[in-house]
């Protein structure tokens, strides 16, 4: 069956400092890929998407792309900043039509940014 | 409403009650899911709905759950004679679709459920 797999964590990372969280999928078809985001004390929120291969979502200076060659959809930004501090979920529906229509997430990965 | 509502959003029940969770989508949302959130689990995809009709119930750990969905909009999830493993946080989540049409999910805060 469908799965994502995420790297393990926590993170924690200083002010400014590069963010690069891993992930990886298994799917059938052609799935779409997401990545969620869940703030403290709040519900989760889409932080950006990619429907197809090469495809790039970005958000909020975050960027991932999503490469059919090496089944990743990476999550990255240039420079975090303390209000990153979240957990991070990647998932993919699996496209396909009409039956099967759901998310599969990874475990999350939990980001602080220190000051 | 303007999102995804869920209530309780906390529940304290003894082992052994039932207990229900409701769930009021994004109105015009036709796609309902659900899932679960338990420590060190990640989500786990419960049940959806597209309509009032339930092609994947999948996710569900046991007899025990039940959901239904009534008039397209307003769900109900029902755990039965509660354990303490069903201890978690419930999200219910909707979309204007079903995710093959490129379709985004809106999740709810999430219904806290603690057995003891």
């Amino acid at each position: 069956g469908d799965s994502v797999t995420q790297m393990e964590g926590p993170v924690t990372l200083s002010e400014e400092a590069f963010l690069t969280i891993n992930c990886t999928y298994t799917a059938t078809g052609y799935p779409s890929l997401f990545w969620y985001v869940q703030y403290p004390g709040e519900g989760l929120q889409l932080l950006l998407k990619a429907t197809k291969a090469d495809d790039k979502g970005s958000n909020k200076g975050f960027e991932a792309t999503y490469r059919k060659e090496t089944t990743s959809f990476h999550l990255e930004k240039g420079s975090v900043q303390v209000s990153d501090s979240a957990v991070y979920f990647c998932a993919l529906s699996d496209g396909k039509s009409g039956a099967n229509s759901k998310l599969t997430f990874g475990k999350g990965i939990t980001l602080s940014v220190r000051p | 409403g303007a999102g995804v509502s869920q209530s309780p959003s906390n529940k304290v029940t003894e082992k052994g009650k039932d207990v229900e969770l409701r769930c009021d989508p994004i109105s015009g949302h036709t796609a309902l899911y659900w899932y679960r959130q338990s420590l060190g689990q990640g989500l786990e995809f419960l049940i959806y709905f597209q309509g009032n009709s339930a092609p994947d119930k999948s996710g569900l750990p046991s007899d025990r759950f039940s959901a239904e969905r009534t008039g397209g909009s307003v769900s109900t999830l029902t755990i039965q004679r509660t354990q303490q493993e069903d201890s978690a946080v419930y999200l219910c989540a909707s979309s204007l679709g079903l995710l093959d049409s490129g379709n985004t999910i809106y999740f709810g805060e999430g219904s806290w459920l603690t057995v003891v």
